[in-house]
């Protein structure tokens, strides 16, 4: 029972190129959430999916798409990466009235 | 939308002293307010939470209490240890649990 998996751990990009930030989690939650985290600030919520099938904009959505692929499975694609977007990427899951658990993070580096 | 936010930002006791962190928020239909520790360099964990049902809960030597009236709610250690050392962050939420307001975090450091 890994729960929730993020990959990579770290990443250097130049602006411009384009990644995609994998997640996975085994605890049958079906929720699944984006937080990037900067600092002195709180996690700031990107994008969610409440459910299989859908997923809707967070606070700080632009720059970003994201894609539910399956109930375990949600990653976070960054089109064009620009230095705004260094960060440290968490994915979270939950289901009803359980706490969230996050991923160990990605840390993001934009040049 | 939800607006949380988080006194003080940073925090130094000495070892077994009290440590007390305090939180307001906006939205009245926020139902749920976990409190979250993250060492460096780790993923965010949930050591206490409280629904909006009830005004304290205790594990141990961590306690929440929550004013619903004042939209305000804390966070309680007692006995700080060495290893209480770390970011601690409240979080706010209303329709799903995963779905967070983050407050701003305090650093908290415990010196022996």
């Amino acid at each position: 029972n890994a729960g929730v998996t993020q990959t990579p751990k770290f990443q250097v990009l130049k602006t411009g190129q384009s990644m995609t930030l994998q997640c996975a989690q085994d605890m049958n939650h079906n929720s699944m959430y984006w937080y990037r985290q900067d600092p002195g600030m709180g996690l700031r919520l990107i994008y969610y999916s409440a459910s299989e099938g859908t997923t809707d904009k967070g606070e700080v959505p632009n720059g970003y798409n994201v894609s539910r692929l399956n109930k375990r499975e949600f990653s976070l694609r960054l089109e064009s990466a620009a230095p705004s977007q260094t960060s440290v990427y968490f994915c979270a899951s939950s289901s009803m009235n359980t706490e969230a658990f996050f991923g160990q993070g990605t840390r993001l580096t934009v040049v | 939308g939800e607006n949380v936010e988080q006194h003080p930002s940073t925090l130094s006791v000495q070892e077994g002293d009290s440590a007390v962190i305090k939180c307001t928020y906006s939205d009245s239909a926020s139902n749920y307010f976990p409190w979250y520790k993250q060492e460096l360099g780790k993923r965010p964990q949930l050591i206490i939470d409280i629904r909006s049902n009830v005004g304290e809960k205790k594990d141990q030597r961590i306690a929440v209490t929550l004013n619903k009236t004042a939209k305000h709610f804390s966070l309680h250690i007692t006995e700080t240890q060495p290893e209480d050392s770390a970011v601690y962050f409240c979080a706010a939420s209303g329709d799903s649990w995963g779905k967070l307001q983050f407050g701003a975090g305090t650093q908290v450091v415990v010196t022996p």
